[in-house]
């Protein structure tokens, strides 16, 4: 059964950590998204990877925050220095795109994260 | 620049009852849609999708959308709701000729009452 595998499920951290989440796309998917959910903001585009190059960060501060694919069975999102404003749940999703062609994208199950 | 509506954030209703939760849509270029469905603490997981063809689309759980290109929506239906399609429902567009792009109305909270 192919799934979006993203650790840690769940993390607490004090300000001012570094946070790192992972996220295993789908085998054969060359695309992989990083979001992030809010009650205020709803779901909110931060990256996006084709082939593992970064298609469009804008969503995401770049002061902060940083993603990277080191290979294709990996891509990981770095929070440094954190802040409280970054609780969310942070999703990842891997599509598999040819083109234009429009599949799905598949969703893991998040990465809740809190900063106290 | 594009932009993905979904019109009502709440939506109580009965069970057996109809359902309709609206999409409207902006863009200057093609579109791809799709409706997701996320239950509490999951993830968001695909209900059904437009991408070419036939403008009345079935998806899993019993539910249908439509696509109007002249009304730029995508409304998603249901003739009878159950429990448990208590539910958050996204509403999401990839813009045709744009990277594949995935962009995310705000969701509408559907509440089904017995």
């Amino acid at each position: 059964d192919a799934r979006v595998t993203q650790t840690p499920r769940h993390k607490v951290t004090e300000m001012g950590q570094e946070v790192t989440m992972r996220c295993q796309p789908i085998l054969g998917h060359n695309t992989v998204f990083w979001y992030r959910q809010t009650m205020m903001q709803g779901l909110e585009l931060l990256a996006y990877f084709r082939n593992r190059a970064p298609l469009d960060d804008s969503g995401m501060p770049k002061d902060r925050f940083s993603a990277e694919m080191p290979d294709a069975t990996l891509a990981t999102l770095k929070i440094q220095p954190s802040e409280p404003r970054d609780s969310a749940v942070y999703f990842c999703a891997s599509a598999r795109r040819t083109g234009d062609s429009g599949t799905e994208a598949f969703f893991g199950q998040g990465t809740r994260l809190t900063v106290v | 620049a594009q932009s993905v509506t979904q019109l009502d954030s709440q939506v109580p209703v009965f069970e057996e009852a109809p359902v309709e939760l609206r999409c409207n849509y902006s863009s200057s270029v093609s579109v791809y849609l799709f409706w997701y469905v996320q239950y509490p603490n999951q993830g968001l997981q695909l209900l059904l999708k437009y991408l070419s063809g036939s403008t009345l689309v079935k998806g899993i759980n019993g539910f249908e959308a439509e696509f109007n290109k002249s009304q730029t929506s995508f409304h998603l239906r249901k003739p009878s709701v159950h429990i448990s399609d208590t539910a958050e429902y996204f509403c999401a567009v990839t813009l045709y000729n744009q990277g594949g792009k995935l962009i995310f109305g705000q969701g509408t909270e559907l509440s089904v009452k017995p």
